[in-house]
């Protein structure tokens, strides 16, 4: 497809249990950007790859959560031991180029996940 | 205090109003405005893209930056009951373009 595109589009887990969020960016964009999304609030940003490097992870609430984009394509975010407030949408932009530029963000729908 | 402040609502409207979002922030190191469109269980759609202070129109769409209040606008004309929707806005430095958000304001324009 044209967008973004990130799997499962729901989520459902039980505390304690490990979970991996797919996204699929748009094909030959080199940015890739991890956002959390908790109910009525803005998109918190997360992580941030440049093709394969991640860059800055920054955002990463706790060494719970991990990502990956091992080829500079596809790129998993995995979230270990999961609990309660790790209930959120988890959203992936990409964009054209790298840093120094100023192309904007295109974002997928979303990974919808809740922790029981 | 966020870095982006901006209203949550919910603003209604009558369909074909002008409709006027409104955000302030705080990180002087800001160059590149964005307004975001997103609906229920969808992803942030970019509406409006901007760098630095002025006016960019599209369509019935038109975004203000003021550098030196640090107020961000967005216009709508001739509201849509489709416009209905949680319109974010938000600021980057640039560099690899790390975007900050406002909360959104939810927009429902009745028909």
């Amino acid at each position: 497809g044209a967008g973004v595109s990130q799997s499962p589009r729901y989520k459902v887990a039980k505390r304690g249990q490990d979970v991996a969020l797919r996204c699929d960016p748009i094909s030959g964009h080199v940015s890739l950007f991890w956002y959390q999304q908790a109910l009525g609030q803005g998109p918190e940003f997360l992580t941030y790859f440049q093709n394969e490097a991640q860059l800055d992870k920054s955002g990463l609430p706790s060494d719970r959560f991990f990502a990956e984009r091992p080829e500079g394509s596809v790129s998993t975010l995995k979230i270990q031991r999961t609990q309660q407030e790790d209930s959120a949408v988890y959203l992936c932009a990409s964009s054209l180029v790298g840093a120094y530029s100023n192309q904007p963000q295109h974002f997928g729908d979303g990974t919808r996940l809740s922790i029981l | 205090q966020k870095e982006v402040e901006q209203d949550p609502g919910p603003l209604s409207v009558p369909e074909g109003a002008i409709v006027s979002l409104n955000c302030t922030y705080s990180n002087s190191a800001f160059q590149y405005f964005m307004w975001y469109r997103q609906y229920s269980r969808k992803g942030p759609e970019l509406l409006m893209y901007t760098y630095s202070s002025g006016n960019k129109e599209d369509g019935r769409f038109t975004a203000q930056v003021d550098k030196s209040s640090k107020y961000i606008s967005l216009f709508i004309r001739d509201s849509q009951p489709s416009d209905s929707a949680t319109y974010l806005c938000a600021g980057s430095s640039g560099g690899y373009q790390k975007v900050t958000f406002g909360i959104g304001t939810k927009l429902q324009v009745i028909p």
